[in-house]
């Protein structure tokens, strides 16, 4: 039973165009949501967190749209860079709700591409 | 970057063979997690330690043991190794168990 899915596996964005990463969950508990960013052989990096009370968070190139509704949130790169070839993974925890023990659900990943 | 370390960075091992693998960390964070990645999987919790001598089991948590005697390190052992545990291992910090920090991951091969 897979609580965190991202649905595609692969995308490929010409640099400088939007990349859009996307994310849903089945469990309304989770109430923080995180992103994060892995390079071949590398562990994975905190690229940016969003919680249920809030619907956006920016920073720089990167916005998280939280859509608690349709229980999805999304991942906006603007713009591309080829640097930005990586595995993104989303997670989500149930850290306010009390329900939980901080422990982060990962989905499987997307790989992205971006073609210079 | 978090100062976390992870020792060895590669492994190979046969199987029945008891591993231990070590995180280190300087940043004096609470909690710690012992993940393992894999193709089509992502990642998956084992075990995480939430204090000294305190752990609790994650979502993959068979054939795998943990210890935290002290704040810095937390161990992650495999008492006889099999070939479904090879994998990337993972370890990660967290100060307020939100966000969570990796270190660079080992990479164990059971043959």
């Amino acid at each position: 039973d897979q609580q965190v899915k991202q649905n595609s596996p692969s995308l490929s964005v010409q640099e400088g165009r939007i990349s859009i990463l996307n994310c849903d969950y089945t469990n309304s508990m989770f109430d923080y949501f995180l992103w994060y960013k892995k390079y071949p052989a590398e562990g994975p990096t905190f690229l940016i967190s969003i919680s249920s009370i809030k619907d956006k968070n920016e920073d720089g190139r990167f916005t998280v749209f939280l859509n608690k509704s349709a229980k999805h949130l999304s991942l906006h790169i603007v713009p591309s860079q080829p640097g930005d070839s990586a595995v993104y993974f989303c997670a989500a925890s149930t850290a306010y709700s009390g329900a939980g023990s901080y422990q982060l659900t990962f989905g499987k990943g997307t790989k992205l591409s971006v073609i210079p | 970057d978090a100062g976390i370390t992870q020792s060895p960075r590669h492994k190979v091992t046969e199987t029945g063979t008891p591993v231990t693998l070590r995180c280190h960390q300087t940043e004096n964070h609470r909690y710690m997690y012992w993940y393992r990645q894999d193709p089509g999987h992502g990642l998956r919790l084992i075990h995480y330690s939430y204090g000294v001598k305190d752990t609790d089991k994650g979502e993959v948590s068979d054939g795998y043991s943990v210890s935290r005697s002290k704040t810095e390190d937390f161990l992650l052992t495999l008492e006889s190794a099999t070939s479904s545990q090879t994998s990337v291992y993972f370890c990660a910090i967290s100060e307020s168990g939100n966000e969570q920090f990796f270190g660079p991951g080992t990479r164990l091969t059971v043959l």
